[in-house]
């Protein structure tokens, strides 16, 4: 099974700033068939499901603020939020759909500072 | 719009089973497969399995082979999940998300809907 593991567990940023959340696979997740991560992120809001931002390590969802950005390859990725706005503040997961069980992070909490 | 509506939250002993409904509107409900995701209280998220809802085709974790069941019934849109032998660890939100289209192998592909959640607890 794929474990996946991000850093930090949690961050604190000023509103304006910038906010960086690295997620690393326990192998690659990159299929060299079609050159494809098979990583994505998500966003969870207090009391709500999780909201898919980034798909295939960079690409945006639809309707995606383009401050989110999801870059990497292989085994490591990052997740970047330029411009922190209030509502960013949430728990961030990493998963893979590499290969099954599927496996997510264990979740970043990004608070504002 | 494209959603995925479940059944709401649900109380139950241990030992007892619990199904969980996902109904879907806006899409072609036979198009995408359906997978389960669960969340403890104050816990990250875990894969269960998923539904492909064309063939009725499965593929659960090892961890819940032979006591989850996922179901579907295409003429109400409709995808189910049922844990048996339920233990109080078993407590926490089950999500349905969407996965992929079906004609995707293996359903290799990000979850971009999402249910609402459904809230089960297990107590005595």
């Amino acid at each position: 099974d794929i474990v996946m593991t991000q850093s930090p567990d949690s961050l604190a940023v000023s509103l304006g700033e910038r906010a960086t959340i690295n997620c690393k696979s326990s192998q690659s997740v990159l299929y060299s068939s079609n050159n494809k991560n098979y990583l994505a992120w998500y966003q969870q809001k207090p009391g709500q499901p999780p909201k898919l931002l980034i798909y295939w390590a960079s690409t945006r969802e639809s309707g995606v603020p383009d401050r989110f950005s999801g870059s990497g390859s292989g085994t490591d990725f990052t997740l970047t939020i330029t411009s922190l706005q209030a509502e960013d503040v949430a728990v961030y997961y990493c998963q893979q759909y590499y290969s099954t069980p599927y496996s997510f992070g264990q979740g970043t909490k990004l608070e504002i500072k | 719009q494209v959603q995925l509506v479940q059944s709401g939250a649900e109380v139950k002993k241990p030992g007892a089973s619990v199904k969980v409904s996902c109904k879907a509107s806006g899409y072609t409900f036979t198009g995408y497969y359906i997978h389960w995701v669960r969340q403890a209280p104050g816990q990250g998220l875990e894969w269960m399995g998923w539904i492909n809802p064309n063939s009725g085709g499965t593929n659960y974790a090892q961890k819940f082979q032979g006591w989850v069941t996922m179901t579907r019934d295409t003429s109400i849109s409709t995808a189910y999940m049922e844990l048996s032998r339920l233990r109080p660890d078993d407590t926490a939100f089950y999500y349905c998300a969407r996965g992929p289209l079906v004609v995707v192998v293996a359903a290799l592909g990000a979850f971009d809907i999402w249910g609402q959640g459904t809230m089960v607890t297990v107590s005595s």
